[in-house]
C-alpha cells in the first residue's frame, strides 16, 4: 500500500529533551515535507526537500533540523524541544513539485501529537 | 506573496442539504488550487483540484468547488451531505509562478447533523 509512515505517533517529552520524530514513503517521491497543525493557525510549513540532499526551510523552521540522506526518509529533528513546539506534526510527499509539477498532489502521514513539558 | 481564507471556522448543515464551505486566495500569479479533508485522528487526504480549463472541478466523495477568477474564490460544494462529511476541510494554493510554497487555511469544521 502507498502510504507515509511517521512514528512516534503520540509523544509526550520535557523541555530539552532532543527528539526524532521519522517520516517515510514507499512511494518513490522526490519531494517531501513536514507541516505543524495548531487551532487556529491550519498547517503551516516547517521544512520541505526537493530530493535527497536538497533542504529548505518553509514558514516556521526554528527550531527544527532535517535531513535528507535517503530519498524514502525525512526526519524531523527537534535539537532541544520547548513547549511552543508541542504541537501535531504531519510528514508529506509528491511527485516532483516545481514549475511543471506544481500540481501534483500531497500524501499525508497520519500524524505524530507531540507534547512538550 | 500568496495566501488563502476560509472565512468559516464551522459549518453546520443537516443531512440532505447542500453544504458549501467557502474559500478565497490571494497570488500575483495564476493559482493552483486544491482541497483536502481531514477526518479524526487521520492525516489529511486530497479531495480535488484547479489546475486550469472548466471552474467546475468535480472530486472525491460527490464533492466539487468552483473555481472563479473574478472573486478569486474556490469554494467547496456537495448537493447533498452526509453524515459522514463530517470533518475538518482545507483549501491550499500555490502560485504557479512564484516557486514552491503550498498555503494552506486555517481549515473549516464541517458538521453535518442527521
Amino acid at each position: 500500500e502507498a502510504q507515509v509512515t511517521q512514528n512516534p505517533r503520540y509523544l509526550i517529552t520535557v523541555t530539552g529533551k532532543k527528539l526524532t520524530v521519522t517520516c517515510s514513503q514507499n512511494m518513490n517521491h522526490e519531494y517531501m515535507s513536514w507541516y505543524r497543525q495548531d487551532p487556529g493557525l491550519g498547517l503551516r510549513q516547517i521544512y520541505y526537500s526537493m530530493n535527497v540532499e536538497v533542504t529548505d526551510k518553509g514558514d516556521v523552521p526554528e527550531g527544527y533540523k532535517v535531513s535528507r540522506k535517503e530519498k524514502r526518509n525525512f526526519p524531523l529533528i527537534l535539537e532541544s524541544p520547548s513547549p511552543n513546539q508541542t504541537s501535531l506534526y504531519f510528514c508529506a510527499s509528491s511527485t516532483e513539485q516545481g514549475q511543471v509539477g506544481g500540481a501534483n498532489v500531497l500524501t499525508f502521514g497520519a500524524g505524530s501529537r507531540l507534547t512538550v513539558l | 506573496a500568496q495566501s488563502v481564507a476560509q472565512p468559516e471556522d464551522q459549518v453546520n448543515v443537516a443531512e440532505g442539504n447542500p453544504l458549501t464551505v467557502k474559500c478565497t486566495y490571494s497570488v500575483s500569479g495564476n493559482p493552483y488550487l486544491f482541497w483536502y479533508v481531514q477526518y479524526p485522528n487521520r492525516g489529511l487526504q486530497f479531495l480535488l483540484k484547479y489546475i486550469t480549463g472548466d471552474n467546475l472541478v468535480k472530486g472525491s466523495y460527490g464533492f466539487e468547488a468552483e473555481f472563479n477568477k473574478s472573486q478569486t474564490s474556490f469554494h467547496l460544494k456537495k448537493p447533498s451531505a452526509l453524515v459522514s462529511d463530517s470533518a475538518l476541510y482545507f483549501c491550499a494554493v500555490r502560485d504557479r509562478n512564484s516557486g514552491y510554497a503550498l498555503n494552506f487555511g486555517k481549515g473549516t469544521s464541517l458538521l453535518v447533523t442527521p
